[in-house]
């Protein structure tokens, strides 16, 4: 079955520092994988897409389809980017999420 | 800019009751979900459709029924509300598969079952 684990539930970095947020998925065929943000008061928005490879605010990430993972990365974490952070993966016309990370950037 | 929205953005309903929750949005688009959102496990899909008047069951539909009778609308009902339906709940529209377009929200349905 589809199924899309983001083991932490939080993350708390200092701002500068690098940020990681882990995603791995299962998926039969070949992943389609997405990362979403929900900052405080705001809708659910797509962050990134695998298939576009592009840098979004500073955030990268790369599937790695050996060890089954989209880990997201920024180098140098910044306050703004305190929010609840979404891995999806694509299956067929829907979406399968994880649990969520929130990632708090301290000062 | 599309734009999904939800009708309510908090509601208290009673246990038992019948609830609506709906969506409207104004791109045209052919696929429109409904999600839940709870804290620990992420979004899960209660039901989606492609097209009016086609449905589809997601995850977790119990509970829950839905209606699409014209395509920008998404109508999502609780038969008969329980307190463990207590939850956000999140729409989203895309044009096509998700392959080729990514999902567009609303701000959310905050539902608290009394």
């Amino acid at each position: 079955a589809q199924r899309v684990t983001q083991p932490e539930k939080l993350l708390s970095v200092f701002k500068g520092a690098p940020v990681e947020l882990k995603c791995n998925y299962s998926y039969s065929g070949s992943p389609e994988l997405f990362w979403y943000v929900q900052y405080s008061r705001q809708r659910l928005q797509l962050l990134l897409r695998h298939i576009s490879r592009e840098s979004i605010k500073g955030f990268t990430a790369d599937l790695n389809k050996g060890e089954t993972s989209f880990h997201l990365k920024k180098p140098f974490a910044q306050e703004e980017d305190s929010a609840m952070y979404y891995c999806a993966l694509g299956d067929g016309n829907k979406l399968v999420f994880g649990a969520g990370t929130i990632l708090r950037v301290k000062s | 800019d599309v734009k999904v929205t939800q009708s309510s953005r908090y509601l208290v309903k009673r246990t038992g009751e019948k609830v609506f929750l709906e969506c409207v949005q104004d791109m045209d688009h052919e696929n429109m979900f409904w999600y839940r959102q709870d804290p620990g496990l992420g979004l899960r899909l209660i039901y989606f459709s492609y097209d009016v008047k086609m449905k589809e069951k997601g995850d977790i539909p119990e509970g829950y029924s839905v209606s699409r009778e014209k395509k920008e609308r998404f109508s999502l009902i609780l038969e008969s509300a329980s307190t463990n339906q207590t939850s956000m709940y999140l729409c989203a529209s895309s044009p096509q598969t998700v392959r080729n377009s990514p999902l567009h929200f609303g701000n959310g349905t905050r539902l608290t079952v009394t």
